[in-house]
């Protein structure tokens, strides 16, 4: 089956650091990709849209300077966390639309943790 | 405001028992329904999707929706300990577009 590819799966480093994060469509074209965050003990909360050969469209209250977001081709889209500080700590988890139309598949998730 | 409301738990069921997951919307025109099982640390993992009223069946889970209600449950039959996760359920306006989730309700099946 269709399989998206999430990398890296964990990240430590200082706060001040810049994180960028790859998330991979492995069988299909992705035009669209999402990305989302969880906080211990919350759900996932939809960070931006990611679409291939445009700007990505940003949730409220997301500041897309600091969560940067490129997808430069079908099967690739990143997101860079700019400057990074303890609070930005989370889960990151993409997800990418089968143009078939079937349920969104999501990536292992990368965990990142900022000293 | 776009909302997906569930009951954070915890459910506990003993093994062999039904285990019955609630989850009501706000957003009326929502089309695309979706159950996913998230084990601690890992990422989602796709249980059920419904798109229309009724129910829908696949092995030992049950999917029901109720756009009427604005309500979408999910029944766990012969619940096993494997099944001990917390489950998400989604909601979407179309199929393809950015998924809105609830919090979750936390499942605990005992041997």
């Amino acid at each position: 089956g269709a399989v998206v590819s999430q990398h890296p799966s964990r990240v430590i480093c200082k706060s001040g650091t810049s994180v960028k994060i790859e998330c991979r469509s492995l069988d299909f074209q992705a035009t669209t990709m999402f990305w989302y965050r969880q906080f211990p003990k919350q759900s996932l909360m939809l960070m931006a849209t990611s679409n291939e050969g445009s700007k990505a469209t940003y949730e409220q209250g997301v500041e897309k300077d600091k969560f940067l977001i490129n997808h430069a081709s079908l099967t690739l889209s990143t997101l860079t966390v700019t400057s990074a500080h303890p609070e930005d700590s989370s889960f990151y988890i993409c997800s990418a639309r089968d143009p078939s139309g079937q349920p969104q598949h999501f990536g292992d998730g990368t965990r990142l943790s900022i000293l | 405001q776009k909302e997906v409301e569930q009951n954070s738990g915890p459910l506990s069921v003993p093994e062999g028992a039904i285990a019955s997951l609630n989850c009501t919307y706000s957003d009326r025109v929502s089309q695309s329904f979706f159950w996913y099982r998230q084990y601690s640390g890992k990422s989602p993992e796709l249980i059920m999707s419904i798109y229309s009223n009724g129910d829908k069946e696949d092995g030992r889970f049950t999917a029901q929706l109720n756009k009427a209600s604005q309500y979408v449950s999910l029944l766990i039959r012969d619940s096993q300990p494997s099944d001990s996760a917390t489950y998400l359920c989604a909601v979407a306006r179309e199929a393809g577009t950015a998924l809105i989730f609830g919090k979750g309700t936390t499942l605990s099946v005992s041997s």
